[in-house]
């Protein structure tokens, strides 16, 4: 059973519009969320994160928001940039991290020029 | 500086044998994690060492599965008698310490393939 669920495999973008990514978990004991992004034949790199006790956290183009009534939470990516094209990755945690990182099946965002 | 880094980058090995992947995490890094992602799934946690310590091996899956940690730096994974749904990309990553607000810095991974 899917604990983190990301439902788009794939999104495509035009440059310089907004990239909005969906996210949803089902477990209520996270309490801490992160945005990984992944390009071919290389790790996850950490993007941006919030906790539970925040709706937003804002990182230069990068701003999360969650939701927690609705378990739901969204990277918003403004002005899409080509570099931005790679795999998206939600992930979530408990228990201060005792379980490791939940992540979902990742989001494919491709950035057209 | 050196980032996490993991060997071999690929391994073809038949169902049956034995294999061992290895981790070097960043250096001073306490805490580190091994992950596994199979294909068209999102990573999957395996189990994490505090220093040399593994508190908790549920999440390997199942007893084929070993991994330890020595000198509190490099890690190796165990697979023993391989199946052919080991198949996947196994990822290290390692944090300055332990907890879910300590970055975790990933590893390119190794791709395990059983035939």
């Amino acid at each position: 059973d899917q604990q983190v669920k990301q439902n788009s495999p794939s999104l495509s973008v035009q440059e310089g519009r907004i990239s909005i990514l969906n996210c949803d978990y089902t477990n209520s004991m996270f309490d801490y969320f992160l945005w990984y992004k992944k390009y071919p034949a290389e790790g996850p790199t950490f993007l941006i994160s919030i906790s539970s006790i925040k709706d937003k956290n804002e990182d230069g183009r990068f701003t999360v928001f969650l939701n927690k009534s609705a378990k739901h939470l969204s990277l918003h990516i403004v002005p899409s940039q080509p570099g931005d094209s790679a795999v998206y990755f939600c992930a979530a945690s408990a228990r201060g991290g005792a379980d490791g990182l939940t992540f979902g099946k990742g989001t494919h965002l491709i950035i057209q020029p | 500086g050196a980032g996490v880094s993991q060997s071999p980058s690929n391994k073809v090995t038949e169902k049956g044998k034995d294999v061992e992947l290895r981790c070097d995490p960043i250096s001073g890094h306490t805490a580190l994690y091994w992950y596994r992602q199979s294909l068209g799934q999102g990573l999957e946690f395996l189990i994490y060492f505090q220093g040399n310590s593994a508190p908790d091996k549920s999440g390997l899956p199942s007893d084929r599965f070993s991994a330890e940690r020595t000198g509190g730096s490099v890690s190796t994974l165990t697979i023993q008698r391989t199946q052919q749904e080991d198949s996947a990309v196994y990822l290290c990553a390692s944090s300055l310490a332990f907890g879910s607000y300590n970055e975790q810095f990933f590893g390119p991974g190794t791709r395990l393939t059983v035939l």
